[in-house]
């Protein structure tokens, strides 16, 4: 079956370590988007890409970075600069940017702190 | 930018009563909106979306939502609700040129 897989679903991070997100897809969707998820927060933007090697700044960027090497494939790494991670992420993909498209989730990573 | 209002944060709901979530959104000469649900622990799933044509769209799980461009809204209705129902309910828009905007959730509790 297609679909979006994270993992893994829980994290653990020390203090001042940077730690890697893995998300893949096997839809053939050519954008992916990251997703921080807080208690009564909603969703908000981290980063997006519409396509390979190509990505942008959402709204909570800072102390986040990505790479998109492959269509498949778009890692999100939190890195010691985030002073808040924990959080629960998600990743999602869309079959393009147009805005009548839908996005396509996965099941979320955890990020706790020690 | 464009924005989403989730007007009620929790709706508690009896088993088998009807339900109403309540959703506006930012007006814009033409709008593309969704609901998802997310259960405990898991990613959203797409519910229902409004893309053109009729303004009463059916969705999956019995849920339905109408779109009101008077009013600018597009809440979401179930007749009747299921225990199983009880999840975390987004409303999101287009957001032109850039990607999907949501709103801060809904999250219904069905009490038996």
């Amino acid at each position: 079956d297609g679909g979006i897989t994270q993992s893994p679903k829980y994290l653990f991070r020390k203090e001042g370590q940077n730690v890697t997100l893995s998300c893949e897809q096997n839809l053939n969707h050519d954008a992916m988007y990251w997703y921080r998820q807080d208690p009564g927060q909603g969703l908000r933007l981290i980063y997006y890409s519409q396509i390979v090697n190509d990505f942008q700044k959402g709204d909570i960027a800072e102390g986040y970075s990505v790479s998109r090497e492959k269509k498949e494939s778009f890692p999100l790494t939190v890195t010691s600069a985030q002073k808040n991670p924990t959080a629960f992420y998600l990743c999602a993909s869309s079959i393009s940017q147009n805005s009548n498209q839908p996005q396509h989730f996965g099941d979320g990573t955890r990020l706790s702190i020690l | 930018a464009q924005s989403v209002t989730q007007l009620d944060s929790q709706v508690p709901v009896f088993e088998e009563a009807p339900v109403e979530l309540r959703c506006n959104y930012s007006s814009s000469v033409s709008v593309y909106l969704f609901w998802y649900v997310q259960y405990p622990n898991q990613g959203l799933q797409l519910l229902l979306k409004y893309l053109s044509g009729s303004t009463l769209v059916k969705g999956i799980n019995g849920f339905e939502a109408e779109f009101n461009k008077s009013q600018t809204s597009f809440h979401l209705r179930k007749p009747s609700v299921h225990i199983s129902d009880t999840a975390e309910y987004f409303c999101a828009r287009d957001g032109g040129n850039t990607p999907l905007v949501f709103g801060k959730g809904t999250r219904l509790s069905v009490i038996a």
